[in-house]
């Protein structure tokens, strides 16, 4: 089974500033997609940015970036000049490329609180 | 445009009472459909998922059900909550099984606290 693990459970930054987060996951598949999900307190979840694995270029959103490590089954989120309305917990997700039963399942990890200080 | 919608927002309910949460889904048709649940300070956990009326598969075993009674329309049920029941429960859908690359969208939510 596939697992993914964010090893901070918090972390802050100035805001303006450049902040990185860190996600690893554990699979033996070679086809899959990646996500940075973001819960503000409105606990909405909103996709930030998406990882194709077959694909080698890094995915970009504006300010958001990723460091996709494949071997090293590394996915880090990059957030450039940070902003207030930054500050949110963020989850680091795997999906399988292959449909069990047509679902599209997520397995998330535990999350990284990010504040932004002013 | 598609939308979720996800109720009630917030529920408090006493050991032993019987749930029930809705979620429905508009502007799609034949969605995948997902319940997960967040405990406070982890991460989701898939609990259930559907990929069809009345096609309900669990993840996990647990006091809780789902049903899906129409395509649009995913419920979460329990007949005797539990203190564990307690957490944060996110409806999710995603498009049809062809699309590749498809992502997961989420409802706003229901934080139910058993007391």
């Amino acid at each position: 089974a596939q697992t993914v693990t964010q090893s901070q459970p918090e972390m802050s930054v100035q805001e303006a500033e450049t902040v990185t987060l860190s996600c690893t996951y554990d699979t033996s598949e070679s086809d899959y997609y990646l996500f940075w999900y973001k819960q503000p307190p409105s606990r909405q979840m909103i996709l930030v940015i998406r990882q194709e694995a077959y694909k080698q270029q890094n995915a970009t959103e504006n300010r958001f970036s990723v460091n996709f490590q494949k071997a090293a089954k590394s996915f880090s989120l990059k957030i450039s000049d940070s902003q207030l309305g930054d500050a949110a917990m963020y989850f680091c997700a795997y999906r399988s490329a292959i449909r069990i039963q047509g679902a599209q399942k997520l397995v998330f990890g535990q999350g990284t609180r990010l504040t932004i200080n002013p | 445009s598609q939308t979720i919608h996800q109720w009630p927002a917030t529920l408090v309910q006493p050991v032993g009472s019987p749930l029930s949460l809705e979620c429905t889904v508009e502007g799609t048709s034949n969605p995948n459909l997902y319940w997960y649940r967040q405990a406070a300070g982890r991460g989701l956990q898939l609990l259930f998922y559907s990929v069809g009326i009345g096609q309900i598969s669990s993840e996990v075993p647990q006091n809780l059900s789902a049903s899906r009674p129409q395509d649009r329309q995913f419920i979460l049920s329990s007949k005797k909550l539990l203190l564990s029941d307690s957490g944060f429960y996110l409806c999710a859908w995603s498009t049809l099984p062809r699309a590749r690359n498809t992502e997961a969208f989420f409802g706003q939510g229901t934080r139910l606290t058993v007391v």
